[in-house]
């Protein structure tokens, strides 16, 4: 079946102007989950959503930051005047629900702020 | 703030050589440890959950062990290959479904 698909793959946007992330998790799931990977760092949780619960927001780095999840299904990164810090690798990833079940990543989208 | 480490930091060994590594988290409201591994240019796959203080997982040439009281979960590779290259990666969740990785263990497995 198919896996956590997210587009685009690679992005390179001038500084200042804004980029949307798109997350297709694997149908079923959910729980969905948001985090990047800044160069020679770990990785650092964004934002979570369960089911139809108020997400948890408390990894967003700035009120630059922004997320959605329409219909329970597909979700959104939004990021509003992009720094060169923002600068990093964002995966997403899915699981059936919360924390005992494990999570499945997609393959990432590598932004590059110039 | 919640913190998970792991250590080694990286860890360079001969094919065939066992190794393990360790992953410490807090000991106190704990609901879940995740254990997966990055293979670089590749997304985080997962290897085990983890939700009883004494539990043993394997998974072929991997086990992992977890002690919830003192905070701690031990990932044994036996036999290492060079295709077990990779950031292994450990991840605590509490009963408020926060959820922190650990900084991860880089594993270099020499032919």
């Amino acid at each position: 079946g198919a896996g956590v698909s997210q587009s685009p793959s690679n992005k390179v946007t001038e500084k200042g102007k804004d980029v949307e992330l798109r997350c297709d998790p694997i149908s079923g799931h959910t729980a969905l989950y948001w985090y990047r990977q800044s160069l020679g760092q770990g990785l650092e949780f964004l934002i979570y959503f369960q089911g139809n619960s108020a997400p948890d927001k408390s990894g967003l780095p700035s009120d630059r930051f922004s997320a959605e999840r329409t219909g329970g299904s597909v979700s959104t990164l939004t990021i509003q005047r992009t720094q060169q810090e923002d600068s990093a690798v964002y995966l997403c990833a899915s699981s059936l629900e919360g924390g005992i079940h494990e999570q499945y990543f997609g393959p990432g989208t590598r932004l590059t702020v110039t | 703030i919640l913190n998970v480490e792991q250590s080694p930091q990286s860890l360079h060994v001969q094919e065939g050589d066992s190794t393990n590594f360790t992953c410490s988290f807090p000991s106190s409201n704990f609901y879940a440890l995740h254990w997966y591994r990055w293979e670089t240019a590749k997304s985080p796959e997962a290897l085990f959950v983890m939700t009883l203080n004494g539990d043993e997982k394997k998974k072929g040439r991997i086990s992992a062990t977890l002690n919830t009281k003192e905070g701690y979960s031990y990932l044994y590779i036996k036999g290492s290959q060079p295709e077990d290259s990779a950031t292994y990666l450990c991840a605590f969740i509490d009963y408020g479904q926060n959820f922190v990785f650990g900084p991860g263990t880089r594993l270099s497995v020499l032919p």
